[in-house]
């Protein structure tokens, strides 16, 4: 079975400063994705980076990185110089290649608080 | 370029009534996602559809829900006998592909409160 655990349900950040939210998932597919999207408070999912397993090198996307350590099963998103505007709940979600089938999974999520 | 289109956006229902839900794909994605997410927390899967096929319906209540993805027109979410349990938002999602690194286009979700 596959399964996405996000440990934090809330997170302040000092605007300016960077912040880790983290994730953990579990799965025995050999090949998996693994993805993180954000909603604010409007209720939109909005996908932020996608980091695949056999990804040598860590996801960038302007200002969020993706910290993979595969073999701690960890996927932590990395927000640096956060901005008001970052305040939104905060999904990480994965896809596997055998066992997931076709759909994504989601985490329950971390809220994200930035703070002037 | 329009994303994926939700409709309504918000849907009021009295226990009892139908409920149902419209998307259109981004254009060029042939793949649709629906997902529940109840208050405050993550989006549950529901169903994956191509065009005039279910693919995938593992998370769909074995009662009162349905969904379809017809050749002609959007995909539909159908809900029959609503229940204030339902009340959720509902969104779909769309995709050109099944790879991996295929990450899915939301539409703007459909807010159902059952009364």
């Amino acid at each position: 079975a596959q399964k996405i655990t996000q440990t934090q349900p809330g997170m302040f950040v000092q605007e300016k400063e960077a912040v880790t939210l983290d994730c953990t998932y579990d799965t025995s597919d050999p090949s998996y994705g693994l993805f993180w999207y954000k909603q604010p408070s409007s209720g939109e999912m909005i996908f932020l980076i996608y980091q695949g397993s056999y990804d040598q090198q860590n996801a960038t996307e302007g200002r969020y990185s993706l910290n993979f350590q595969k073999a701690r099963k960890s996927a932590n998103l990395v927000i640096s110089a956060s901005q008001l505007g970052d305040s939104a709940m905060y999904f990480c979600a994965m896809r596997g290649a055998v066992t997931g089938g076709f759909k994504t999974i989601f985490g329950a999520g971390t809220r994200l608080f930035v703070k002037a | 370029n329009a994303g994926v289109m939700q409709n309504p956006r918000h849907l009021v229902r009295r226990r009892g009534q139908e409920a149902r839900l419209r998307c259109s794909p981004m254009k060029g994605h042939s793949h649709v996602y629906w997902y529940r997410q109840l208050p405050e927390e993550g989006l549950k899967f529901m169903v994956y559809l191509q065009k005039e096929n279910i693919i995938d319906e593992s998370g769909m209540p074995k009662e009162r829900f349905s969904a379809e993805f017809p050749k002609e027109g959007p995909s539909i979410l159908r809900i029959q006998q609503v229940v204030r349990g339902d009340s959720a938002a509902y969104f779909c999602a769309s995709s050109s592909g099944t790879d991996l690194n295929y990450g899915y286009t939301f539409g703007s979700g459909t807010r159902l409160t059952v009364v």
